[in-house]
């Protein structure tokens, strides 16, 4: 199956400060997803990317499907506490099994106050 | 609304005994995902269910593992006999219609087998 590379792997940053993460791939997709998973918890969908190009934004957090629809990116501006959990990027597999969803790896966020 | 509900939330077991996932998906969706996350292969879907019927079954990992759907309102997902390498989060989610995105999911099962 295909594989999603995401980095940075772990962030530590001071409250206030903008994040940026972002996940490449070999493959080209159709779709590309954002998820955040607070401590145990399970993963909750921030944003759903459709296009090529497309940016959307969702209170603070902002991200971007690639022109090359090899890659997303996700923003965070003004990091706040609550921010901390871990970021997955995922994409469906494409034909028949589109149910089925790749996750990368993740980034662990941490918020220092 | 009620969310996607899973039980046990913690469970530790000694290795070779039989360890029961519980799953209740939300109200009307037709679709169940059993997943498992380890710190070293993340995120990995395990089945899926589309109107109680096992679908794709690739993702289970041996014959130790055993998914259930006997009705749409719950699913089990059985280790038997449990291994300490079967030790990580699992997690049930549901979605309804066809946007892959939509997915639901519960707090998840924290296994430990010892």
């Amino acid at each position: 199956g295909q594989q999603l590379n995401q980095s940075p792997q772990s962030m530590f940053i001071q409250e206030g400060e903008d994040v940026s993460m972002n996940c490449t791939s070999s493959s080209i997709f159709n779709t590309w997803l954002w998820y955040k998973q607070d401590p145990g918890e399970g993963p909750v969908l921030l944003i759903a990317l459709y296009k090529a190009g497309e940016l959307t934004s969702n209170g603070r957090l902002t991200a971007q499907f690639g022109i090359t629809r090899k890659d997303s990116f996700l923003n965070i501006s003004a990091s706040i506490p609550s921010d901390v959990g871990i970021y997955f990027c995922a994409v469906p597999d494409s034909g028949g099994s589109n149910y089925k969803l790749t996750f990368g790896k993740g980034t662990l966020l941490t918020v220092n106050p | 609304d009620a969310g996607v509900i899973q039980s046990p939330r913690h469970e530790v077991t000694e290795m070779g005994q039989e360890v029961t996932l519980r799953c209740k998906p939300i109200s009307g969706h037709n679709s169940l995902f059993w997943y498992r996350q380890t710190m070293m292969r993340g995120l990995e879907l395990l089945i899926y269910f589309n109107n109680n019927v096992p679908i794709d079954d690739s993702g289970m990992p041996e014959d130790r593992f055993s998914a259930k759907m006997p009705n749409a309102s719950f699913s089990t997902l059985k280790i038997q006999p449990s291994e300490p390498r079967d030790s990580a989060v699992y997690f049930c989610a549901s979605k309804t219609g066809l946007n892959q995105e939509t997915q639901y999911f519960g707090p998840g099962t924290r296994l430990l087998v010892l």
